[in-house]
Formats: structure tokens, sequence, C-alpha cells
């Protein structure tokens, strides 16, 4: 079945220390998201690609960075996690040659920062 | 400014009882409205997409339908498994940008 996977699904870090998140999909979508949810709270969207266009949201904070080397994988950067980031990640994917915009998800990665 | 709001927060249903969640928006340009279904620990699910207004869609016990204003979703004779965060999400004039709002959580009880 074609899908939206991340890895990993829990990750602990330490204050300040380097993590990066994954997603790939099959789906073959042009358009990859990410998004951070906190709980109770909306998703966020904090940057997406169209192909290989990035584009970050305005009020993304710069400890975020994104990489997507190819269609399929797309990685999450958080170059000095604080305690404020710790969130449910969520990936999801649309393709924007289709008459509808919707969006498919990961299962998301939880992330906690001790 | 785009926003959405979901409402109520949180709905509790016994089995079998029909009820309706709402989501008000205002944005610029809608290109298209999004229903979600959110287990808990996990990505959302994707349910339906309305494009405008008078349209409706239906799968198994849920119904959705669209105003200029705001969209319902509809649950009709709701099982314990319906429990879940139902969110909603509006695209807008700019293709890439989703507005969501921040969920209705459904609890059914047997």
């Amino acid at each position: 079945d074609a899908m939206v996977i991340q890895n990993p699904r829990y990750q602990v870090t330490q204050f300040g220390k380097p993590v990066t998140l994954s997603c790939s999909q099959t789906l073959n979508h042009n358009v990859m998201y990410w998004y951070q949810q906190k709980s109770s709270q909306a998703p966020k969207l904090l940057f997406h690609y169209y192909d290989k266009d990035f584009n970050n949201e305005a009020d993304t904070p710069d400890n975020f960075q994104s990489r997507r080397p190819n269609t399929s994988f797309c990685f999450l950067d958080i170059r000095s996690p604080g305690l404020g980031d710790a969130a449910m990640y969520l990936c999801a994917t649309s393709t924007r040659t289709s008459g509808g915009g919707e969006q498919y998800f990961g299962p998301g990665t939880r992330l906690t920062v001790t | 400014e785009d926003q959405v709001t979901q409402s109520p927060e949180a709905l509790r249903l016994q089995e079998g009882e029909s009820s309706s969640l709402n989501c008000s928006y205002t944005v610029s340009g809608l290109r298209g409205l999004f229903w979600y279904r959110q287990d808990p620990g996990k990505g959302p699910e994707f349910l339906f997409t309305l494009y405008s207004a008078g349209e409706e869609k239906e799968k198994e016990r849920l119904k959705a339908t669209l105003t200029k204003k705001e969209s319902f979703l509809h649950i009709t004779a709701p099982k314990p498994e319906d429990s879940a965060t139902y969110l909603c999400a509006v695209q807008a004039r700019d293709f890439n940008k989703f507005y969501f709002g921040s969920g209705t959580k459904l609890n059914v009880k047997p």
C-alpha cells in the first residue's frame, strides 16, 4: 500500500543535542510538509517542499531546518532542541497536480526533550 | 486574518446519539475544506474534501456539508469506534497554505 512513513516513531533527545527526523513516501507526491503538533492543538505548518522548491513559514524558528534529497525522502533537523520543541512532528504529502489538495499524513514522531 | 475555529472542543455522546461538529472559517480565496480523523498518538487520516457551498459528502455514519462560512460534520448513530479527534482544515488561495482548527474530541460511550 502506498503510504507515508516516519522514523523513528518516538525520539528522546537532550536539551541542545541535534536531532533528525525522517519521512519517506511511496505516493510519488510532489509536495511534502512538516507540521508540529502540541497536545490538543492544531497542527502548525513549519515548511513545505514543492518538488525541490523549499518554502519556510515566516514564524518557523531558525532552529528548524529541512532537507529533501529526492522525491521520496524529507528530513527535519532540529539544531538545538529546547524543552518547548517537545511535540508530535507530522509529515504529510499532497499532489498539486490534482484537483484536490488533501494531504496524507504519516503516523508522526513523538519528540521528547530532556 | 485567515483562521479556522472548531466547536465544541469536546463532545461526549451515547452510542446511537446523533450530533454535529462545527468548523467555521475565514480565509481569502477558499480552495477546499478538509475533514480529518486523528486517533491518539497517530497522524490525521483524511476523510472528506469539500470545494463549494452546498456540497455534501458521505462516508458510513459521517456526512460533511459546506456553506460559505462554515462546515458541519454530522455523525449519525455513532459507535464507540467513532471516538477520535476530528480536525478541519482549509486550503487558501495560496495552494500550499493549509489552516487547521484545533479539533473536536469526540467520545462515544457504549
